[in-house]
C-alpha cells in the first residue's frame, strides 16, 4: 500500500538557521505530493505541492523537490522564523482527484529566538 | 467567508454515548472529508462525500455514519462512542476543479472514557 515516511521530531531550532525536514514515500503509480503545515490550534493548510517528477513546490520560503529516482520530497527552507513553528505534515495522493490523502506523522518544528 | 467550521472544539464522552460532530462550510465546495489525527500515526480518512446525497467510506470508517443532506454541511455520528476513538477530527473540503487543496477546520477534540 501508500505509505509516508517523515523525520521523528521534535525539531528545535535556532531563528534564522537552515531547515530540513525528510519525507519519503511508498506508492504504486505516479502520486501527487504535498506538504502541509499545521499552525497551533488551527487545521491543515496547504504549504506547497508538486504533481510530477523533478517539479518543486515552493511557497513562503519553503521548498521540496519530487525526487522518483530517491522516493523522496524532502522540505526546506534557508532561514526559519519564528513564526515557522509549527507541525508539519508531508502527504501524497496516489490517484488524480482521489480524495484519500496518505498522511506522515507529522514533525514538530520549534524556531527559538 | 468563515471557510470550514466545526462544532464542538472539544468533547468528552462516556463509553457507549452516542454524538454528532458537526462540520459545516461556506465556500460552495462539493467534496467533505473527515479526517481522525491520533499521535504517530498522522491523519486518516474517515468518511468522505462528492456531493449532496453521496458519501463514502475511506481508511478507517467502522464506527462512524455520516450523510450529506446539503452542500454546506457534512456531520459526523459516533453511534456508540469506545476510547479507540479519542482522537482529534478534522473535516475538510474542496471544490471539483481544486484537486491539490483541501482547505481544513480547526478540529474537534474528543476524550472518550
Amino acid at each position: 500500500g501508500n505509505s509516508v515516511t517523515q523525520m521523528e521530531g521534535p525539531v528545535t531550532l535556532s531563528e534564522e538557521a537552515f531547515l530540513t525536514i525528510n519525507c519519503t514515500y511508498t506508492a504504486t503509480g505516479y502520486p501527487s505530493l504535498f506538504w502541509y503545515v499545521q499552525y497551533p490550534g488551527e487545521g491543515l493548510q496547504l504549504l506547497l505541492k508538486a504533481t510530477k517528477a523533478d517539479d518543486k513546490g515552493s511557497n513562503k520560503g519553503f521548498e521540496a523537490t519530487y525526487r522518483k529516482e530517491t522516493t523522496s520530497f524532502h522540505l526546506e527552507k534557508g532561514s526559519v522564523q519564528v513564526s515557522d513553528s509549527a507541525v508539519y505534515f508531508c502527504a501524497l495522493s496516489a490517484n488524480f482527484g482521489n480524495e484519500k490523502l496518505t498522511f506522515g506523522t507529522g514533525t514538530r518544528l520549534t524556531i527559538i529566538p | 467567508n468563515a471557510g470550514v467550521t466545526q462544532t464542538p472544539k472539544f468533547q468528552v464522552l462516556k463509553t457507549g454515548q452516542s454524538m454528532t460532530l458537526q462540520c459545516a462550510q461556506d465556500m460552495n465546495h462539493e467534496y467533505m472529508s473527515w479526517y481522525r489525527q491520533d499521535p504517530g500515526m498522522g491523519l486518516r480518512l474517515i468518511h468522505y462525500s462528492v456531493g449532496a446525497g453521496i458519501t463514502d467510506q475511506g481508511e478507517v470508517p467502522n464506527g462512524y455514519n455520516v450523510s450529506r443532506s446539503t452542500t454546506e454541511d457534512f456531520p459526523l455520528r459516533l453511534l456508540s462512542a469506545a476510547p479507540s476513538q479519542t482522537s482529534v477530527y478534522f473535516c475538510a473540503s474542496r471544490t471539483s476543479g481544486g484537486l491539490y487543496e483541501q482547505y481544513f477546520g480547526p478540529g474537534t477534540r474528543l476524550t472518550v472514557t
